[in-house]
C-alpha cells in the first residue's frame, strides 16, 4: 500500500519568513495530493490540493510543487503570519485504489511573532 | 452549514466496557472514514464505508466495527475497549472515494482506563 513520509516534523519560522514542509510517496499510482491545516481542537481543514497533471499550485500565499518522477510533493507558505500556526498533514491517494487518503505524519509550525 | 458531527467530543471509559461514538453528515456524501489521530503516527484509517452497507477495513482495523445503515450515519463501535485504543478520532465524509474535499469532524477524544 501507499506510505507517505512527512518532514520536518516540527518547524519554527519567524513571521514574515517562508516555510517549507515537504512529503515523498512511494505508490507511483498515486496522483491526488492534498494538504490539510489542523488547528488546535479541531478537525483538519482541506487547505490547497493538487492533481497529477500539474506541477504546481497557487492559492495567495500558500503553493504547492509536485514532482512525480521523484514522488515528492512540497507546501509552501510565503509571508507567515502567526495564524499559519498550526499542525499540517499533507496525503496521497489513487484514483484506482478503493481506499482514500493516506497521510503523512503532520508537521507541527510555530510562527514567532 | 455543510458539517460532519462527531459525538461525544470527550469521553473516558473503562477497559471492557462497549461504546460507541457516532458521525453524521448532511451533505449527502457517498464515502464516510474513520481515522484516530496518535503524535507522532499522523491519521491511520480504521475502516470506511463506500455507500449503504458497504463497508472495508483500513489500516488499523483491530477491535472496531462499524455499520453504514443509512447514508447520513456512520457509528465506530468499540466492542470491548483496550488502553491501546486511548485516541484521537475523527470522522470524514467525501464526495469521492478518492477522498476529494474530505470534511471531518471535530474529532472525539477517548481515553480507556
Amino acid at each position: 500500500g501507499e506510505n507517505v513520509e512527512q518532514h520536518p516534523s516540527t518547524l519554527s519560522v519567524q513571521e514574515g519568513d517562508s516555510a517549507v514542509i515537504k512529503c515523498t510517496y512511494s505508490d507511483s499510482a498515486s496522483n491526488y495530493f492534498p494538504w490539510y491545516k489542523q488547528e488546535l481542537g479541531k478537525g483538519p481543514q482541506l487547505i490547497i490540493d493538487i492533481r497529477s497533471n500539474v506541477g504546481e499550485k497557487k492559492d495567495q500565499r500558500i503553493a504547492v510543487t509536485l514532482n512525480k518522477t521523484a514522488k515528492h510533493f512540497s507546501l509552501h507558505i510565503t509571508e507567515t503570519q502567526p495564524e499559519d500556526s498550526a499542525v499540517y498533514f499533507c496525503a496521497a491517494a489513487s484514483y484506482t485504489g478503493r481506499r482514500a487518503l493516506t497521510f503523512g505524519s503532520g508537521t507541527r509550525l510555530q510562527v514567532q511573532p | 452549514e455543510a458539517q460532519v458531527t462527531q459525538n461525544p467530543r470527550y469521553l473516558i471509559t473503562v477497559t471492557g466496557k462497549k461504546l460507541t461514538v457516532t458521525c453524521s453528515q448532511n451533505m449527502n456524501h457517498e464515502y464516510m472514514s474513520w481515522y484516530r489521530q496518535d503524535p507522532g503516527l499522523g491519521l491511520r484509517q480504521i475502516y470506511y464505508s463506500m455507500n449503504v452497507e458497504v463497508t472495508d477495513k483500513g489500516d488499523v482495523p483491530e477491535g472496531y466495527k462499524v455499520s453504514r445503515k443509512e447514508k447520513r450515519n456512520f457509528p465506530l463501535i468499540l466492542e470491548s475497549p483496550s488502553p491501546n485504543q486511548t485516541s484521537l478520532y475523527f470522522c470524514a465524509s467525501s464526495p469521492t472515494l478518492r477522498g476529494d474535499g474530505y470534511t471531518f469532524g471535530s474529532g472525539t477524544r477517548l481515553t480507556v482506563v
